[in-house]
């Protein structure tokens, strides 16, 4: 099994609907992220937790939400999707100074 | 402010030898790593330097010079998998990776 699994690995919704990307991790890492990468553009931090009661805003969480529901899975949600938010999405752990793991991502369309 | 620099795209040939640069900016500074990230998947760690020098691993080496805030990413005997996109990533004073665009390598035959 992955160390970290995402799911669903592909997902087409309808502009409006609420849609949840799911991630969870089996290397007992601390610390979990979300990005989402578009053609062509670096990774862009959504939302990054530390540990369970921790969670922090990256640089483009508007239009999203998340929740740490255990140290081994966080979740994020979409509450109103819109075709803007169609992209690769990867969620990715670490522990502190050393590198992190990616889930394999999940390609949303909204269409 | 945090900022990195590569170049956006590079083309090589099978069998040669190519290297990949970075500048970097960070607010405090753990390290740098280099991931190399193939279209559609997820990123691959292939090196990490926290201190100046260079690191050799197989067919890639990664080089690190701190008081310049520079790196390098040197790959030999290219082979047409390498083909990937490589992503300069240092570390800042929170253990978070900040990450550029990273450089897409096209390897021709």
């Amino acid at each position: 099994d992955a160390d970290v699994t995402q799911t669903p690995r592909n997902r087409i919704t309808k502009t409006g609907k609420r849609i949840m990307l799911e991630c969870s991790q089996t290397k007992g890492h601390d610390r979990m992220y979300w990005y989402r990468q578009d053609p062509g553009l670096g990774l862009r931090l959504i939302y990054y937790s530390f540990d369970v009661k921790d969670i922090n805003k990256g640089e483009i969480s508007d239009g999203y939400s998340v929740s740490r529901q255990a140290q081994a899975k966080f979740s994020l949600s979409l509450e109103s999707a819109i075709p803007n938010q169609t992209a690769l999405y990867f969620c990715a752990t670490s522990v502190q100074a050393y590198g992190y793991t990616f889930g394999s991502g999940t390609r949303l369309t909204v269409v | 402010g945090q900022n990195i620099d590569q170049p956006t795209e590079m083309t090589a040939t099978e069998g040669a030898i190519v290297q990949i640069n970075c500048t970097y900016q960070t607010s405090g500074f753990n390290g740098l790593f280099w991931y190399q990230q193939h279209a559609g998947e997820a990123p691959t760690f292939l090196s990490y330097n926290v201190l100046d020098g260079l690191e050799e691993k197989g067919r890639f080496s990664s080089f690190l010079s701190r008081s310049k805030g520079y790196s390098y990413l040197l790959l030999k005997e290219l082979q047409m998998k390498d083909s990937a996109s490589y992503l300069c990533a240092p570390m800042d004073s929170n253990y978070q990776l900040i990450w550029g665009a990273g450089t897409k390598l096209i390897i021709k035959p």
